[in-house]
């Protein structure tokens, strides 16, 4: 099991470029989650999927779009890059409460500059 | 909407010492699951420990154990005979049952264990 895994690890972008970031589990997870981290901060909820073709808004969604085709698969697409998206992205897993453990578990994260 | 304080931004520790981290949290909610997250300088985020609301007992892994008292809506982190290794941040987490299940955090603690 690789868990869950994001790319790219780091990425520095142009006000006003565009890039996603992905994210995979291998645990077939239904519930996937995109957070970010600012400095001297705790993560705070982007984005959130409970299953394929289904996604919600989280707190701070704006400024970015995701997807759901497969299980597996949860990327996270910035459109016109801003310096206030400059953050640590991490995308998380778990199965739904009731069935097995509720932990989340997270990628390594995804640091992003945008200069 | 559910907030999570940690008031102590910096704690440290001389090693084999113990050390206690305090939260608190303010909900409404009768069904909710707390969490410790530990954040090393890879960025990897760890669960420590996770207690049920519903459960009176506190949990206990290892060295790691917490002190739940759920009418003053508190849940400290208590790190026995620290070590080295347990140099990292440490985030609170808030998880409502149902819905999103999505884990509201703290902005952190950061601990240092001195040698």
């Amino acid at each position: 099991n690789a868990g869950v895994t994001q790319t790219p690890k780091f990425r520095i972008l142009k006000i006003g470029q565009s890039m996603t970031l992905q994210c995979t589990q291998d645990m077939n997870h239904n519930y996937m989650y995109w957070y970010r981290q600012d400095p001297g901060m705790g993560l705070k909820l982007i984005y959130y999927s409970v299953g394929a073709g289904i996604t919600d808004k989280g707190e701070v969604p704006n400024g970015y779009n995701v997807s759901r085709s497969t299980t597996e698969d949860f990327p996270l697409r910035l459109e016109l890059a801003a310096p206030s998206q400059t953050s640590v992205y991490f995308c998380a897993s778990r199965q739904p409460h009731g069935r097995g453990s509720y932990e989340q578990y997270f990628g390594p994260g995804t640091r992003l500059t945008v200069t | 909407a559910q907030t999570v304080t940690q008031s102590q931004p910096e704690m440290s520790v001389q090693e084999a010492e113990t050390v206690t981290l305090s939260c608190t949290y303010d909900t409404s909610e009768s069904n909710y699951y707390l969490f410790w997250y530990k954040q090393p300088p890879s960025r990897q985020m760890i669960l420590v420990i996770r207690q049920e609301a519903y459960k009176q007992q506190n949990a206990t892994e290892n060295r790691f154990s917490v002190n739940f008292q759920k009418a003053a809506k508190s849940f400290s982190l208590k790190i026995s005979d620290s070590q080295l290794g347990d140099t990292a941040m440490y985030f609170c987490a808030f998880m409502k049952q149902g819905g999103s299940e999505k884990l509201v955090f703290g902005k952190g603690t950061k601990l240092t264990v001195n040698p």
